[in-house]
């Protein structure tokens, strides 16, 4: 099946750990991006990237950092230095910049504890 | 970055037509208007989009004002499946920027 996965669902994170958040697609898009969702807001951009070896940062960039060595994966890391990481997490891609519609992956809820 | 406003909430009645009003008056003439929805606990899906023509698809209907200031995302018979929030997106920096998302409007569907 065509798609993303991220992975895991749910993660615990101790305050003070780093934690890396998966991202993988396989349906070859260019373009890949992370968002932030706060319990009844909308989405915010953290970071993109619309081809390898190469990313952006969006509104909430702090605290969080990227890589995108492969076209299949951009995997978020979420440091000790952001200050209020409990939120869910999207993973989302594109097959271009320019394109129109975005997909979405399922999710991944943090939790610091 | 040209802002859109959506009310809160609405409800509808299962098989009933339902309206979701957006508001864009600071539009500029490239802005595509994105419709984007969201079930709980899951990430958004694609809906419609469209720059100046009434659009449709499988899913939705697109009205778009004459003067671009707003737009109305119609969904022809509701179902109990499309309850969810609802976001009106105009991307930043053109057709080919980032989406970014307001709260949007969360759709209640009554059986």
């Amino acid at each position: 099946d065509g798609g993303i996965t991220q992975s895991p669902k749910y993660l615990f994170r101790k305050e003070g750990q780093n934690v890396t958040l998966s991202c993988e697609q396989n349906l070859n898009h260019d373009a890949m991006y992370w968002y932030r969702q706060d319990p009844g807001q909308g989405l915010r951009l953290i970071y993109y990237s619309q081809i390898v070896n190469d990313f952006q940062k969006g509104d909430i960039a702090e605290g969080y950092s990227v890589s995108r060595e492969k076209k299949e994966s951009f995997p978020l890391t979420v440091t000790s230095a952001q200050k209020n990481p409990t939120a869910f997490y999207l993973c989302a891609t594109k097959r271009g910049q320019g394109y129109a519609e975005a997909f979405f992956g399922q999710g991944t809820r943090l939790t610091v504890v | 970055d040209a802002k859109t406003t959506q009310p809160n909430s609405m409800e509808s009645n299962e098989e009933e037509p339902v309206h979701l009003p957006c508001n864009h008056s600071t539009i500029s003439g490239t802005d595509y208007i994105h419709w984007y929805r969201q079930l709980p606990s899951q990430g958004p899906e694609y809906v419609i989009h469209g720059l100046t023509s009434n659009v449709n698809n499988r899913m939705a209907s697109l009205a778009i004002a004459e003067d671009r200031k707003s737009s109305t995302l119609i969904l022809h018979r509701a179902t109990l499946r499309d309850a969810a929030v609802y976001y009106c997106i105009l991307p930043r920096g053109g057709s080919q920027g980032n989406l970014i998302f307001g709260k949007g409007t969360k759709l209640s569907v009554k059986p």
